[in-house]
């Protein structure tokens, strides 16, 4: 039972224009949402977060949009740039904190 | 500033061996996890620490799995009497405490197992 879904394995977008990535959930007591970041060979690196009393949250060229009514947060990526080429997860955490990822979406970014 | 380092980097063993592997979370976070990481899919859960305490466990971790951090400092991950499935990226994040802290990744022990 998967808790966070991402159901686009992959995107490509031109250099300079909008990357936009989907993340599902199915508990509507998820109360904190999280996008990391995750480039070959290293480790996810946390990018943005938004709790669910916020509709946006916004950190330069990132905002993250939540729907709650839907069950679905988005993360959009403006202008989107070659070095943001990397896996995407959206994550939310348990009782301990300890996260709950998503299967992600691999961004490439056409130069 | 240092972030969270593990080693090795990269592990291949034979099935059947036993394997350990370390993590050196950021100093002054008290909150130290385990995750792993199967190709195609994201990091899955493993095991949680307050300082020395281990708190919470997955049911991913048999009994063949076994973690421990001494002092609530580093943390050791060891895996006996290895298997195939145990492929994978182990993962080791930590937090400080209190909120929602975002928890910082290490770079991960890729093992294989052969």
């Amino acid at each position: 039972d998967q808790q966070v879904k991402q159901n686009s394995p992959s995107l490509s977008v031109q250099e300079g224009r909008i990357s936009i990535l989907n993340c599902d959930y199915t508990n509507s007591m998820f109360d904190y949402f999280l996008w990391y970041k995750k480039y070959p060979a290293e480790g996810p690196t946390f990018l943005i977060s938004i709790s669910s009393i916020k509709d946006k949250n916004e950190d330069g060229r990132f905002t993250v949009f939540l729907n709650k009514s839907a069950k679905h947060l988005s993360l959009h990526i403006v202008p989107s740039q070659p070095g943001d080429s990397a896996v995407y997860f959206c994550a939310v955490p348990g009782s301990a904190r300890q996260l709950t990822f998503g299967s992600g979406t691999q961004l490439t970014v056409l130069p | 500033d240092t972030g969270v380092s593990q080693d090795p980097r990269h592990k291949i063993t034979k099935r059947g061996q036993n394997v350990t592997f370390r993590c050196d979370p950021i100093s002054e976070h008290n909150r130290l996890y385990w995750y792993r990481q199967t190709l195609g899919q994201g990091p899955e859960f493993l095991t949680y620490f307050q300082n020395e305490a281990q708190l919470e466990k997955s049911r991913l971790l048999s009994d063949r799995f076994s973690a421990e951090r001494p002092k609530g400092s580093f943390s050791t991950l060891e895996i006996q009497r290895t298997e195939q499935g145990d492929s994978a990226m182990y993962l080791c994040a930590s937090s400080k405490t209190g909120g929602n802290q975002p928890q910082h990744f290490g770079d991960g022990t890729r093992l294989s197992i052969l």
